[in-house]
């Protein structure tokens, strides 16, 4: 599974959108990109996945660029509750074993 | 409540007792992983069950730990002889393996291990 890589932190105002980059320069063509969130104290929730088109669900919005070397999470309205350290993982679509976590971004929502 | 499920939630022990965790997956979820996660760090991948056969076992996964899945539903994570580095939130996840989301891990909220 490739690699990635994601900044240690960021912050969001409550109501702003947040956007949460994550950089797989390495991912090759069956390999899709999950997004998982973990809220402190809990096991990490799924959010999206997503080959190479956006996909959008009741959570986020998935943006993955055209060479697909990096993706965008986006939280349209970010709320308090989204305080969460977020995980970015590829994986091929072959892949029914483990997810390699990284140490995510850690998204702080302030009022 | 019919998410993944986890007994206990905390565990405190004495070095060199033995813990086990047990696991409840979401029903019909044929497949089942445990992970561990040290402060700091994300999950780290441990085992992974296919019904009840075991099908891949990180080096991670010491002889001392073992995990069992009986009658492929709950599963057991069993570590003897507890060690101070064993002191971790032990999480398990389960997906469906079919269908669309066939890949999709829901975890349970975990157990908290502490050796003293």
């Amino acid at each position: 599974d490739a690699k990635t890589t994601q900044p240690p932190s960021m912050d969001c105002a409550e109501g702003r959108a947040a956007n949460l980059p994550c950089n797989h320069s390495t991912i090759s063509g069956n390999e899709y990109v999950y997004w998982y969130r973990q809220i402190h104290s809990q096991g990490p929730q799924y959010i999206i996945h997503g080959l190479k088109n956006n996909e959008t669900n009741e959570m986020a919005s998935l943006i993955i660029t055209e060479d697909r070397k990096s993706s965008t999470l986006i939280l349209p309205h970010a709320t308090l509750r989204d305080t969460a350290v977020y995980y970015c993982i590829v994986r091929g679509t072959y892949n029914t074993d483990k997810l390699i976590f990284g140490t995510g971004t850690r998204l702080q929502v302030f009022p | 409540d019919t998410g993944v499920s986890q007994d206990p939630r905390h565990k405190i022990t004495k070095r060199g007792q033995n813990v086990t965790f047990r696991c409840d997956p979401i029903s019909e979820h044929n497949r089942l992983y445990w992970y561990r996660q040290t402060l700091g760090q994300g999950p780290e991948f441990l085992t992974y069950f296919q019904n009840e056969a075991q099908l891949e076992k990180s080096r991670l996964l010491s002889d001392r730990f073992s995990a069992e899945r009986p009658k492929g539903s709950f599963s057991t994570l069993e570590i003897q002889r507890t060690e101070q580095g064993d002191s971790a939130m032990y999480l398990c996840a389960s997906s469906t393996g079919q269908g669309e989301f066939k890949n999709i891990q829901y975890f349970g909220a975990g157990t908290r291990l502490s050796v003293l």
